[in-house]
């Protein structure tokens, strides 16, 4: 079984800032099965990156998403007030799905 | 404008059975595999399990969490996809939200993610 860890657990930055979030998995993986979603409280998750670099339908271009093997990476540019919250990694193989543990992203 | 609806949430006592159902509309619901993903209180994210469409064999798959005591079924006639919680145990206690497996394609690759979520339903196992 993959297992994904998320760091840092919690990343402390200000708006305007650059925010690098890194996933990490057990085994090299395969990119295309590698997204990450957002969760804002009270929300459900919302699909940012898939195949490890892809922007999803509607998400800003100061999103992006990195890596191969093992170390994955989610940028983004800079920070609006809208992107605190909660970051995911996530990896689909052998018909499971597996999530990191979570980035929260929150105001310095 | 596709929605995913979850019902059937509530208060259970451990050991007791609740079953979920998750209403699509907006598509064609028999084309797409769903998936159920939980978060506990305060926690992250965990894959539960998911349901193929007919025309892939309409077969499912589990977490080994749950394997065995939850069933996923659907019945396409009504667009709705269920999750038979048998055995519930404290640690089911979660929000529990349905989201359509998308395959996105790019380049000549392709993938399945999560692009529509439900609004999700709480669950609490409590005595």
């Amino acid at each position: 079984e993959i297992v994904l860890t998320q760091s840092p657990g919690t990343l402390s930055l200000s708006p305007g800032e650059r925010a690098t979030l890194s996933c990490r998995a057990s085994q090299s993986v395969a990119s295309t099965y590698l997204a990450w979603y957002q969760q804002k409280p009270g929300q459900a998750p919302r699909l940012l990156i898939y195949g490890a670099s892809n922007r999803a339908t509607g998400i800003p271009d100061r999103f992006s998403g990195g890596g191969s093997g093992t170390d994955f990476t989610l940028t983004i540019a800079r920070l609006e007030p809208e992107d605190f919250a909660v970051y995911y990694c996530q990896h689909y193989a052998r018909s499971s799905y597996t999530f990191g543990q979570g980035t929260k992203l929150e105001i310095k | 404008e596709v929605q995913l609806v979850e019902s059937g949430g509530g208060l259970v006592q451990p050991g007791r059975s609740l079953r979920l159902a998750c209403t699509g509309s907006g598509f064609t619901f028999g084309d797409y595999a769903m998936t159920w993903v939980r978060q506990a209180p305060g926690k992250g994210l965990e894959w539960v399990g998911f349901i193929r469409s007919k025309g892939s064999g309409g077969t499912t798959e589990y977490a080994a969490s749950v394997k065995g005591r939850f069933i996923i079924s659907r019945d396409d006639s009504k667009s709705i996809a269920y999750l038979q919680m048998n055995s519930l145990q404290i640690d089911d206690t979660a929000i529990y939200y349905c989201t359509r497996d998308d395959i996105l394609r790019w380049f000549g690759e392709s993938t399945d993610a999560f692009v529509f979520w439900g609004q999700g339903t709480m669950v609490t196992v409590s005595s």
